[in-house]
Formats: C-alpha cells, structure tokens, sequence
C-alpha cells in the first residue's frame, strides 16, 4: 500500500526567504506526482505536476523535483511571500497495486510566511 | 486552467435530510471523476471514482447505499448524502481529470463543500 509522508508538517519563515518542502513515497510505481496548494475552507489548487520519467518542473517561483528511485520529491519556493501561506499538499498517482490511478496524499505541510 | 465548479458550498441541513452536492468540469471533458472527503487537520480520504456511463467503484468502508454517485455525463457528477447524520458532517472535494484514471493528466478540484448535519 502506497505511503506518502511529509516534512515538515509545519514551516514559518520571514518574508523573502528560499524554502525547501519535502515529500517521500513508499513505492516507486507510479505515473506522476503532483504538487497542491490548499487555502483554509478551500479546495485544491494543482500547483505542479511531473510525470514519472521526468526529473523537475517549474512554475514561476516553484520548482518541483522527482526522484523516483529514491521515492522522494522536493517543491522549491524562491523569496517567499505572505501570499504563499497555506497548506501544500503532495499526492502521487498510483500504476500499480490497490493504488492503481489513484492519488495518495500525504498530510501536508502548513506554510506561514509573515511580513 | 482547467476549472471544476463545486456547487453548493455549504449546507445545513437537519438529520435524515439528503443532501446533493453537483461536481462540473467547465472547459474540458472529464472520463473519470472522483469524490473526496476531509476532516479537519487531515488530508484527503478517497471515498469514490466514477468513470462516465458506468457505476462508481467505492473505496473499502464507504458505504455505497449513502454516498450515492452519479455520473450521466462527461461534464457532471453528482454525490448524494442519503438521510445525512450529525457523523456524516464533514467536507467532501470533488475532482476531475481530462481522460482515464492512469493518464498523465493532472487532477484538477472544485472548492469543496462544508457539509453540516444538525
């Protein structure tokens, strides 16, 4: 059964800083990852997605990187801002096993970037 | 981008109500659609997918006698809460993907609906 975890589950940063959230699934067999952004009392925003035989995407100030090998990926995001604040979720889409073409999340890390 | 529209947004209902939640795709077809459910603090629990003309298959422990799906077109799904209780409050997410469920189309999710049982 596919396991997704994330660390950390919390992260608050000043203005403008680089930060790093990290993501890690227990099997490799999947088709994509994908990146969300989720604000409170809201829905899912798909922020990045990478296909398996790809190693990183890029949106603007996100980037996203997939090794799936090692069953980890890591979002990327440059000069934060308090407009970054939310939950970011990451989620891998099953190609194998009870998982077959279904998200698994993980728990999501809470960002708070304050002014 | 692509945008699913989750209507309503919230409702408030007394027990033993039904309740139905409508899930479209705006500007794309959607083969396969899936329906979630999220307690507070916690991440996404799959409770459903639903491909287009066909029965939804339901993940194990989601009961397919309350949580009814349907699914009679390429742009709608709708989820029916059948005599909703006080322990079926909770807020359900919809989704959408352009194609089947083990394409490399990304997974795109309406704004949810807050669903409180008095």
């Amino acid at each position: 059964k596919q396991e997704v975890t994330q660390i950390p589950a919390a992260l608050s940063v000043p203005e403008g800083e680089n930060l790093v959230l990290n993501c890690s699934f227990t099997d490799s067999a999947i088709y994509n990852l994908q990146w969300f952004r989720q604000d409170p009392g809201k829905g899912l925003t798909s922020l990045l997605l990478i296909q398996s035989s790809q190693r990183e995407q890029t949106s603007g100030r996100l980037n996203a990187s997939l090794d799936k090998s090692s069953g980890r990926s890591t979002l990327y995001i440059a000069a934060s801002q308090p407009g970054d604040s939310a939950t970011y979720l990451c989620a891998v889409r099953g190609a194998g096993g009870t998982s077959y073409g279904k998200l698994t999340f993980g728990q999501g890390t809470i960002l708070t970037v304050h002014p | 981008g692509a945008v699913v529209s989750q209507h309503p947004s919230r409702v408030i209902c007394k027990s033993g109500t039904s309740v139905k939640i409508e899930c479209r795709s705006l500007d794309f077809q959607a083969t396969t659609m899936f329906w979630y459910r999220q307690f507070p603090k916690q991440s996404l629990m799959l409770m459903a997918t639903s491909n287009e003309g066909s029965k939804a298959t339901y993940e194990q422990g989601v009961e397919k006698d309350k949580f009814l799906i349907n699914h009679a077109s390429l742009t709608l799904s709708t989820l029916t809460v059948t005599s909703a209780h006080p322990e079926d409050s909770s807020f359900y997410i919809c989704s959408a993907i352009r194609g089947a469920s083990d394409s490399n189309q990304p997974q795109h999710f309406g704004d949810g609906t807050r669903l409180s049982i008095l």
